[in-house]
């Protein structure tokens, strides 16, 4: 594997149900983000991580809980989800976020459906 | 806090025209900028970056971008359009303020092309 991957690539889920989206970089970075790309809305960050230490939490309702064993892994856990929160999901990780900003290199995503 | 405004929402091209998406942003220093093509279904891709140096940077796929300081703009540029060039182009800008690392990106441009 190379680059980002997310699994799974897509998720139909209901309002009670509890799921989790994989993110893994295979590029030795340190720094990892969550973002949610809604139908005609910006990008919006939601998380980020630097060396598994949360950084960033853009007042992301808490039934998104991230978690981020180590550099390599992030996940996010869903739980009592609402129809509104349907969107693509997206995974990013860049070099150790420092002194500087470097570029951020994306997984494909993971497409949910809440139902 | 730094912000980015692409103008133009959506944009048709006919094969083999030349390109330009406009990209103006808001920051109070010197940004990084960025642009990346997200094609349906997919993750975003980065096409190039500025973060300093001569102000034309060179990307893949044939794309070029000018930073503008004078008219805080980066817009984007590709001589001859193909018809894979059909997809969503973002700008960022990424900047340390207020200790915010991540990126901030523009809404997108939806870019057509016609045969």
């Amino acid at each position: 594997e190379t680059g980002v991957t997310q699994t799974p690539r897509h998720l139909v889920m209901g309002m009670t149900n509890k799921k989790s989206l994989k993110c893994e970089q295979h590029l030795g970075h340190n720094a990892m983000y969550w973002y949610k790309q809604s139908a005609k809305k910006p990008l919006e960050l939601m998380f980020v991580y630097n060396f598994k230490e949360q950084t960033e939490n853009n007042s992301v309702p808490s039934r998104f809980s991230p978690e981020c064993p180590n550099s390599s892994h992030l996940f996010l856990h869903l739980h009592t989800l609402q129809p509104e929160d349907s969107a693509l999901y997206l995974c990013a990780s860049s070099r150790s976020i420092g002194q500087t900003t470097y570029e951020q290199y994306f997984g494909p995503g993971t497409r949910l459906t809440v139902t | 806090a730094q912000s980015v405004t692409q103008p133009d929402i959506h944009i048709t091209v006919s094969e083999g025209a030349s390109l330009e998406l406009r990209c103006n942003y808001s920051y109070g220093a010197t940004p990084y900028l960025f642009w990346y093509v997200q094609s349906p279904g997919q993750g975003l891709q980065l096409l190039l970056k500025y973060f300093s140096g001569d102000t034309l940077v060179q990307g893949i796929k044939g794309f070029e971008a000018e930073f503008k300081r004078s008219q805080s703009s980066f817009n984007l540029r590709k001589p001859s359009v193909h018809w894979s060039d059909a997809a969503e182009y973002f700008c960022a800008v990424g900047a340390m303020d207020t200790g915010r690392r991540a990126l901030t990106f523009g809404s997108g441009t939806r870019l057509q092309v016609q045969p």
